[in-house]
């Protein structure tokens, strides 16, 4: 099992839909990344939280630690926000490794 | 202005072969890494760098060698190409610390034939 699980692994939503992408993890974290991953391949961080809430446009990233979940919210949906969504955990002890979940595609159509 | 540059972009070879992939980064950063995504889209940490030292170097084959002439540059030469690393590799950077994001290259889609 993965230390990293996203939900859902795909989602397809129509234009203006509130999205909500799941991530949970099942080791001790010093913060954790939501990165979108567009179809031509690169990769952008969105968000890198440690704890509350952060918010950026569109895009709420909300972080539970007890819980160990965060969870990234998209209002009033656009196709241009179609992508693969990466959640990944910093590990803690020191190391700068990053544990990344699977992604999850999201195709937003109009 | 690109931040993190990788070359090439697309790398076709054959089995057997040696390549490597160039990484540059103008943002200052003294961290850099690189990824490998595999063709399920999977991202996994390789090797990881701070002012030109080896910080993390995860169970990768020894055919992959990391060199960091400076901390803006961070080259991967693989020997001996293999079928299995076919896959797209990014580079990226970071001020270094937990609370620095990330800032990835474009990638590099190395094809082994």
């Amino acid at each position: 099992k993965n230390e990293v699980e996203q939900s859902p692994q795909n989602l397809t939503a129509q234009e203006g839909e509130f999205i909500t992408i799941n991530c949970s993890y099942s080791v001790g974290i010093s913060a954790l990344h939501w990165l979108q991953q567009h179809p031509g391949g690169g990769i952008v961080s969105l968000f890198m939280l440690s704890s509350g809430k952060k918010k950026h446009g569109r895009l709420i990233a909300t972080i539970n630690i007890q819980e160990k979940h965060s969870s990234l919210h998209i209002t009033a949906s656009h196709p241009r926000d179609s992508a693969v969504y990466i959640c990944a955990v910093k590990t803690q002890g020191g190391s700068e490794k990053l544990v990344f979940g699977k992604g999850m595609k999201l195709t937003v159509n109009p | 202005d690109t931040a993190v540059s990788q070359t090439p972009k697309y790398l076709v070879t054959q089995m057997g072969n040696d390549k490597s992939i160039k990484c540059e980064q103008n943002l200052g950063h003294d961290t850099m890494y690189w990824y490998k995504q595999d063709s399920k889209k999977f991202l996994k940490i390789m090797f990881s760098y701070n002012n030109k030292e080896l910080i993390i170097n995860e169970t990768v084959p020894n055919r992959f060698s990391p060199k960091s002439p400076d901390k803006a540059h961070l080259n991967l030469h693989i020997n001996s190409l293999e079928l299995g690393d076919s896959a797209v590799y990014f580079c990226a950077s970071s001020l270094g610390g937990r609370y620095s994001p990330l800032h990835f290259g474009n990638g590099t889609r190395l094809t082994v034939t």
